[in-house]
């Protein structure tokens, strides 16, 4: 079965501080891999996502997010926290399967608690 | 680019009545959109998958009488909740993809909030 698991529901850091949220993912093929952030009562923001080609990927508001594929992770980074970067994340994967037209699997959610 | 709205943002009702969200895709031309449901603090769950021009898929365990989905032209769905009752409030998004590269984006509408009394 196609899953992700997001370990953590809460990352607590300090601001300034880097940041990683956690992602693992369980896929049948190549897996194609997002990041979305949700602020509270909006919906989903896209952040980054990985497809193909290098595993490190940039993304939006300064994040980025490397693929693993031995460790089948793809785990959020940020060098430098913002308290405005204090909101829920999601990691998701798109399904395969001809049937799923690109349908996503969403993690549980992390959020996220930068403080100054 | 990639805008996707829905209207309205939130709507309060009785229990008993109908309640009609859109959810349009403002500058593409959307093949698929999907209807999700978020609880608080919690992840979002697919309650179904809808073509333009063809019947809705719905993830099992979600009524298709009572959540009836719409998916009349390329920039517009709408999903409606029959007969609400107070458990079916909740956070209701929706988005919109496009086949691009040989996968499917998707873009996300800003959510309507649902309140049943």
């Amino acid at each position: 079965a196609q899953s992700v698991a997001q370990p953590e529901d809460q990352v607590n850091v300090a601001e300034g501080n880097p940041l990683t949220v956690k992602c693992t993912y369980s896929v049948s093929g190549n897996p194609y891999l997002f990041w979305y952030v949700q602020y509270p009562n909006r919906g989903l923001q896209f952040l980054l996502k990985y497809i193909t080609g290098d595993n490190l990927v940039k993304g939006s508001y300064g994040f980025e997010a490397e693929f693993n594929k031995s460790q089948t992770s793809f785990h959020l980074k940020k060098p430098s926290a913002l308290v405005s970067d204090s909101a829920l994340y999601f990691c998701a994967v798109r399904a395969h399967g001809s049937s799923n037209t690109g349908k996503l699997i969403f993690g549980q959610g992390t959020t996220l608690q930068v403080k100054p | 680019g990639a805008v996707v709205s829905q209207h309205p943002s939130w709507v309060i009702c009785k229990s008993g009545t109908s309640v009609k969200i859109e959810c349009r895709s403002l500058d593409f031309q959307a093949t698929t959109m999907f209807w999700y449901r978020q609880f608080p603090k919690q992840s979002l769950m697919l309650m179904a998958t809808s073509n333009e021009g063809s019947k809705a898929t719905y993830e099992q365990g979600v009524e298709k009488d009572k959540f009836l989905i719409n998916h009349a032209s390329l920039t517009l769905s709408t999903l409606t909740v029959t007969s609400a009752h107070p458990e079916d409030s909740s956070f209701y998004i929706c988005s919109a993809s496009w086949a691009s590269g040989g996968y499917n984006e998707q873009f996300f509408g800003p959510g309507t909030r649902l309140t049943v009394l």
